[in-house]
């Protein structure tokens, strides 16, 4: 059942640089999408949120722009940093559904100096 | 600032063995999730809780597996007879009332099954 997918394990950007995580999903129904950034051996920490009605969001040095026919989303980092190198995870909530969240596989981001 | 915190950060058990993860959620918090990650794999729900009742389940939810909240405050998974596959990390989430979406996660609890 692979309703959110991320199709890259990796990416690799130099520090200042823009950094574009796309995801792709199945199901229309989506409420909301989510990005969370993750560290090893540690939870997931919340970045940004786009709810379906919208197609872009920006907090700082975020954006999620949300393309509903293409059933696509992408993160923006600029200027990406040290400091952003980590896992990004993808997530997509139905809030009929208990309000369960569903991620992707991940997208290991590596911002070099 | 409010966190979810999960109990104990590493747990080490035998193959059959009876295991609870404990979690505290935030306190004006009214989802309550379980979701696991075996290393180098994607992060699964496992189950989704509100008004004291289980909403949601996976697959991976099956009858070795439980969910209570006890007393109000802790939120706790118990696996009643650990299988080498259990072996992953453990991750409880809350969530406030309907908004952005957002759900709030602990820093996991390992669980480690020889």
């Amino acid at each position: 059942d692979q309703q959110v997918k991320q199709n890259s394990p990796s990416l690799s950007v130099q520090e200042g640089r823009i950094s574009i995580l796309n995801c792709d999903y199945t199901n229309s129904m989506f409420d909301y999408f989510l990005w969370y950034k993750k560290y090893p051996a540690e939870g997931p920490t919340f970045l940004i949120s786009i709810s379906s009605i919208k197609d872009k969001n920006e907090d700082g040095r975020f954006t999620v722009f949300l393309n509903k026919s293409a059933k696509h989303l992408s993160l923006h980092i600029v200027p990406s940093q040290p400091g952003d190198s980590a896992v990004y995870f993808c997530a997509a909530l139905l809030e009929t559904s208990g309000s369960r969240l569903t991620f992707g596989e991940g997208t290991q981001l590596t911002v070099n100096p | 600032e409010p966190e979810v915190t999960q109990t104990p950060s590493h747990q080490v058990t035998q193959m059959g063995q009876e295991v609870i993860l404990r979690c505290v959620p935030i306190s004006n918090h009214l989802y309550f999730y379980w979701y696991r990650q075996i290393l180098g794999q994607k992060v699964e729900f496992l189950v989704s809780f509100y008004n004291n009742e289980i909403s949601e389940k996976s697959e991976i939810f099956d009858d070795q597996f439980s969910v209570e909240r006890p007393d109000g405050s802790n939120f706790t998974l118990k696996i009643r007879s650990t299988k080498l596959e259990d072996s992953a990390m453990y991750f409880c989430a809350s969530r406030g009332l309907v908004g952005t979406g957002e759900l709030f996660f602990g820093e996991g609890s390992r669980l480690t099954v020889l």
